[in-house]
């Protein structure tokens, strides 16, 4: 089974802020990987599919990178309403695997 | 209103049985799989389940397999997770996922239930 890994496992930020956040395959899966938001009480909300693709709606400040094992999402200009919990997801094999999911929080 | 509905979760015994319902609206519900994701109490997301669009084939995370079952019934625009067996360890919060692929690109959880809550105690 692929395992995914994310770092860090949660960061500080102040809104305004640029924050990047890493999810590492433990083999390559292409570009098989996207990525959610999840607040507390809420539904996951996906964000990014195909590693880079920014799904309808989603701010433009959301993007992703990578492929292969190496991935990241980058979120600029901080908002308040991104204070949450992002997880990366596979979806390379029939697993679908989550990462265990990086919180960010106000500095 | 395109939305997804969880419905019979709540409070079972250890070894009991739940049945979990996920009704769709607003959409074609035949022409998409459908997941089911848990997320323990302080814990990450979970995937468990999926069907494919015609019911006919089913995947499992090992930490249900067995133990879960999942169908669907396009005519009522529903899937179906009954949980046997259950353990402390399924209390969760699970959400019904609408999967939609492209064809050798991706797939992705674009359409989401509220959750439902099932607590094994």
């Amino acid at each position: 089974d692929i395992q995914m890994t994310q770092s860090p496992s949660s960061l500080s930020a102040s809104v305004g802020d640029r924050v990047t956040i890493t999810c590492r395959a433990s083999q390559g899966i292409y570009m098989f990987l996207n990525w959610y938001q999840k607040k507390p009480g809420r539904a996951p909300k996906l964000l990014m599919y195909g590693a880079s693709i920014l799904q309808s709606g989603v701010p433009s400040r959301f993007s992703g990178s990578g492929s292969g094992t190496d991935f990241t999402l980058t979120i600029t200009n901080l908002q308040p309403e991104d204070f949450a919990t992002y997880y990366c997801q596979e979806n390379y094999d029939l697993r679908f695997t989550f990462g265990p999911g990086t919180k960010v929080d106000i500095k | 209103e395109v939305q997804l509905v969880e419905s019979g979760g709540g409070l079972v015994q250890p070894g009991g049985s739940l049945r979990l319902s996920c009704a769709a609206s607003g959409f074609t519900f035949n022409n998409y799989e459908m997941n089911w994701v848990r997320q323990a109490p302080g814990k990450g997301l979970e995937w468990i389940s999926y069907i494919t669009t015609s019911g006919k084939t089913t995947y499992y995370a090992d930490s249900v397999e067995g133990r879960f079952t999942l169908s669907r019934d396009n005519a009522e625009k529903s899937v179906f997770l009954q949980m046997d067996s259950l353990t402390a360890e399924d209390t969760a919060v699970y959400f019904c996922a609408r999967g939609t692929r492209i064809v050798g690109q991706s797939y992705y959880m674009d359409l989401w239930g509220q959750g439902i809550t099932v607590t094994v105690s």
